[in-house]
């Protein structure tokens, strides 16, 4: 099966500043990466995916890239902000079947400060 | 409406007890899902109905049963749990996917359940 590993499991950065986070995939047939925002107390909302078409997706101050030789994809946050502090959940999916079977990297925790 | 409902917020049950998870969407998703996710770590699916069908079932203990009455509903019956069951179990829904549907996962605020 799928396997998505992430990095950094924390990151501490000053507001304004940007963040990065990989994930790494092992399933050459995936070809759906969405990211997760997951607040304190609430519940995954997606922010971003991507095609394995495409090798670059944007929208405001966050974008997404994709290497697919490389079999990786990371998170760009720029300009961050206070309401960015979460946890950052990366996933991995193929288009087999009618429901997604999203394969979730381990997160990354991420602090906006002052 | 955009929301996935699941009641209740919170369930404080013993190992001999049995309860149920109730979630409800109108979206008018075809595929649903349980999803467990322990403090600190993602989501783990649990199971997944497509079509008022169980269509993923990833090994999960039969002290955990799911149910799909119909489109909009999805329960997660409990019995005979254990302390390590508890977390926080999150539904889940979304469109059936084709290709103009990226399979966007629509989470409830999930139910927080302890075991003692």
């Amino acid at each position: 099966g799928e396997n998505v590993e992430q990095h950094p499991s924390t990151l501490s950065v000053q507001e304004g500043d940007s963040a990065v986070i990989k994930c790494t995939y092992s399933d050459s047939a995936s070809n759906y990466f969405p990211w997760y925002k997951q607040e304190l107390g609430k519940r995954p909302q997606l922010i971003i995916d991507i095609r394995s078409n495409v090798g670059e997706k944007k929208d405001q101050r966050i974008a997404v890239t994709l290497n697919k030789t490389a079999k990786h994809f990371s998170l760009h946050i720029t300009e961050t902000q206070p309401e960015d502090s979460a946890v950052y959940f990366c996933a991995a999916s193929n288009d087999a079947g009618t429901a997604s079977k999203l394969t979730f990297g381990t997160g990354t925790r991420l602090q906006v400060t002052l | 409406d955009t929301e996935v409902t699941q009641t209740p917020k919170h369930l404080v049950m013993g190992m001999t007890n049995k309860k149920s998870l109730k979630c409800e969407q109108h979206m008018g998703h075809r595929a649903m899902y349980w999803y467990k996710q322990k403090a600190k770590k993602p989501p783990e699916l649990m199971f997944v109905y497509s079509y008022e069908k169980l269509s993923i079932n990833e090994s999960v203990p039969s002290r955990f049963s799911p149910e799909c009455p119909n489109s909009s509903l999805l329960n997660l019956h409990l019995h005979a749990l254990q302390p390590e069951d508890s977390a926080l179990y999150l539904c889940a829904s979304s469109q059936a996917r084709d290709r103009a549907n990226t399979g966007e996962l629509f989470f409830g605020e999930g139910s927080r359940l302890t075991v003692l």
